[in-house]
């Protein structure tokens, strides 16, 4: 069992913003401000697509954000396009050098 | 830009040792302040943070596989290293060396991982 919980699965048609969430507690998601989220697609590494709750690095697409109330955090894919399908895991840094990882989440572009 | 590659058996017996290396491209290992980590994703997909060495040699470990995990650095050769030893089937993954910008979870460049099967 994941130490983060997101949905399994997520879907949406091309045009429509989706919203996929991880939930932790106070020990990891709600304490610090270091959630990070990540794209990956079938047979590939994972890529990351925010880091600090909120933060894009260079060349990630703007249709991506991130956000984080109390002890959850949200990843939010506005604009949906067919490449956007592929699964999503969030990561939260838990304090003393260690980090977690969500289930991963899923995305299908109906 | 870092480029980063894994190397190492594809194929480990129970109870034996894995011995993965990551060679670092692009860069100084030891330039950037940055954390070098390894990550595996078992079948079916879950992420696992395994843990992660600083260039100076510090190492931190998740608390699950501390026992038997050791991280290791070779500023000479540009390489960081992973064992893990008392392997088991549940040892059966892809294996991925990261970089870890900030040491809390900027996960900002990955190895393209290696799968490692845990069998007779």
């Amino acid at each position: 069992q994941s130490a983060l919980t997101q949905p399994p699965s997520a879907s949406g048609s091309p045009g429509q913003s989706v919203t996929i969430s991880c939930t932790g507690t106070s020990s990891d998601v709600g304490g610090y401000d270091y959630v990070s989220w990540y794209q990956q697609h079938p047979g590939k590494a994972p890529k990351l697509i925010i880091y600090e709750v909120s933060k894009r690095p260079s060349g990630v697409p703007d249709h991506f954000s991130g956000s984080k109330s109390g002890n959850t955090a949200s990843l939010t894919v506005s604009g949906l396009q067919a490449e956007d399908e592929a699964d999503y895991y969030c990561s939260s840094y838990v304090g003393s050098s260690n980090l977690v990882f969500g289930g991963g989440t899923k995305l299908t572009v109906l | 830009q870092v480029q980063l590659q894994e190397s190492g058996p594809g194929l480990v017996k129970p109870s034996q040792t894995l011995s993965l290396t990551c060679t670092v491209s692009g860069d100084s290992i030891i330039s950037g302040g940055y954390y070098w980590s390894w990550i595996r994703q078992r079948p079916g997909k879950d992420l696992e943070w395994i843990g992660y060495i600083y260039y100076s040699g510090t190492t931190y470990y998740t608390p699950s596989l501390e026992s038997r995990v050791s991280i290791s650095v070779d500023t000479s050769r540009n390489q960081f290293s992973l064992r893990l030893n008392s392997m088991t089937a549940a040892d059966t993954a892809v294996y991925y060396c990261v970089k870890d910008a900030t040491g809390y979870g900027e996960l900002d460049t990955w190895g393209q991982g290696t799968l490692v099967t845990v069998s007779t």
